[in-house]
């Protein structure tokens, strides 16, 4: 069985960071481009970051250039996300999920709200 | 970026009926393009992937055509299961867009 299982959401104020973790099974975590997509209240969903299987490559959605940090560690089969300078726009549901351009298993999400 | 706009933004249809969503992109993304659905509370699932092809496990009711701007994902005939929101995705540019949704509802 598939699992996405991450840790790390939570509340904190404007400025501040946070980390996002996120540990696979049930499948080949290093032959898979990972991401990060997530969903702010009642809202859409916005792709954020992606990362190459052996994290050569990455890219950022223009809002979070700068700020967001994707990382990987293939020997824990995990994935990161440092957040930097964080704001109250980036307050939402964040998904680890598998594949780098169309997003095939997904995590449960994790709740980062961002708010003084 | 490239921008997706679905239609309709709420589709109120019963079980058994067709439903017929629309996703149009603001400039071509090829066959580039993969159909979500999300359920409340739930991560999304993915449906149909390059346009047209149906994930593992997805029933044959749910179709998707379409290429260039134009896309289409029907849902032939209408389980109470389906009734959710639908996203679409392009990934035909470096920087991956969604659209903001269509939501089928039961009428």
């Amino acid at each position: 069985e598939v699992q996405l299982v991450g840790s790390g959401g939570g509340l904190v104020q404007p400025g501040e960071s946070l980390r996002l973790s996120c540990v696979a099974s049930g499948f080949t975590f290093t032959t898979y481009w990972m991401s990060w997509v997530r969903q702010a209240p009642g809202q859409g969903l916005e792709w954020v970051a992606n990362i190459k299987q052996d994290g050569s490559e990455k890219n950022y959605v223009d809002s979070v250039k700068g700020r967001f940090t994707i990382s990987r560690d293939n020997a824990k089969n995990s994935l990161y996300l440092q957040m930097d300078s964080l704001t109250a726009e980036d307050t939402a549901l964040y998904y680890c999920v598998s594949g780098g351009f169309r997003f095939h298993y997904w995590g449960q999400g994790m709740l980062v709200t961002v708010s003084s | 970026e490239i921008v997706l706009t679905q239609s309709p933004g709420t589709l109120s249809l019963s079980p058994g009926e067709r439903a017929t969503l629309s996703c149009r992109a603001s400039q071509s993304v090829s066959s580039n393009l993969v159909w979500y659905q999300q359920k409340p509370g739930q991560a999304p699932r993915l449906l149909i992937y390059d346009a047209s092809s149906r994930d593992t496990g997805i029933p044959d009711r749910f179709s998707g055509s379409g290429s260039g701007t134009d896309f289409t994902l029907t849902i032939s005939r209408l389980e109470p299961e389906d009734f959710a929101v639908y996203y679409c995705q392009q990934y035909g540019s470096l920087s991956w867009t969604f659209g903001q949704g269509t939501k089928v509802e039961i009428k």
